[in-house]
């Protein structure tokens, strides 16, 4: 079955420090990778996709097939970057697997 | 404007008693999806639907049951054989199940409570 693991469920920094959201996925063949963000009283919304290889909002998320990992990254947290953010995968069934989430707290 | 729209957001429920969630659409997506959100274990599929009068279990099926009658419509009930069903619960639509994007649209949700 398809695993999406996401080891942390708190993180905590202070404004304007790196941020890195880990994520492994299990499925081995080509993989469609998502990262997903729920803000405080907004619906879930996507933020990324391995796909399309953009960085949104300063976040970025490389596909690394050697380590199975997906991991979010930002070079300077702001404190609106708090959220509840869930990463995806969607493989051969195309029906999208989530992860426990981790939920990000930037401290001013 | 455009969107999924789930109701109740708030429903309380007497143990025994079934009770239906509402899940509508005007995206002219062809899947949707439920899924349940608890603290902790993140997202878990329920039940998915790829195109109308066709749905499929998700991993955790037992104790619901749904129908999809119309493309746009994809309502949720919860029975009284659902052990532990206080839950926040989340609807979802993507354009094709099979679509090269996979991006899924969320509801904002419904929060059932039994008493």
């Amino acid at each position: 079955a398809q695993r999406v693991t996401q080891p942390e469920k708190l993180l905590s920094v202070f404004k304007g420090a790196p941020v890195e959201l880990k994520c492994n996925y299990s499925y081995s063949g080509s993989p469609e990778l998502f990262w997903y963000v729920q803000y405080s009283r907004q619906r879930l919304q996507l933020l990324l996709r391995h796909i399309s290889r953009e960085s949104i909002k300063g976040f970025t998320a490389d596909l690394n097939k050697g380590e199975t990992s997906f991991h979010l990254k930002k070079p300077f947290a702001q404190e609106e970057d708090s959220a509840m953010y869930y990463c995806a995968q969607s493989g051969g069934s195309y029906i999208p697997t989530f992860g426990r989430g981790t939920s990000l707290i930037v401290h001013p | 404007d455009g969107g999924i729209t789930q109701s109740p957001k708030y429903l309380f429920r007497k143990e025994g008693q079934n009770v239906t969630l509402s899940c509508e659409q005007n995206l002219n997506h062809d899947a949707m999806y439920w899924y349940r959100q608890d603290p902790g274990q993140g997202l878990r599929l329920i039940y998915y639907s790829q195109i109308v009068n066709d749905f499929q279990k998700g991993d955790i099926a037992e104790g619901y049951s749904v129908s999809r009658e119309k493309k746009e419509s994809f309502p949720l009930t919860v029975t009284s054989a659902q052990k532990n069903p206080t839950a926040f619960y989340l609807c979802a639509s993507s354009i094709d199940s099979l679509g090269e994007t996979g991006e899924l649209f969320f509801g904002e949700g419904s929060r059932l409570t039994v008493l």
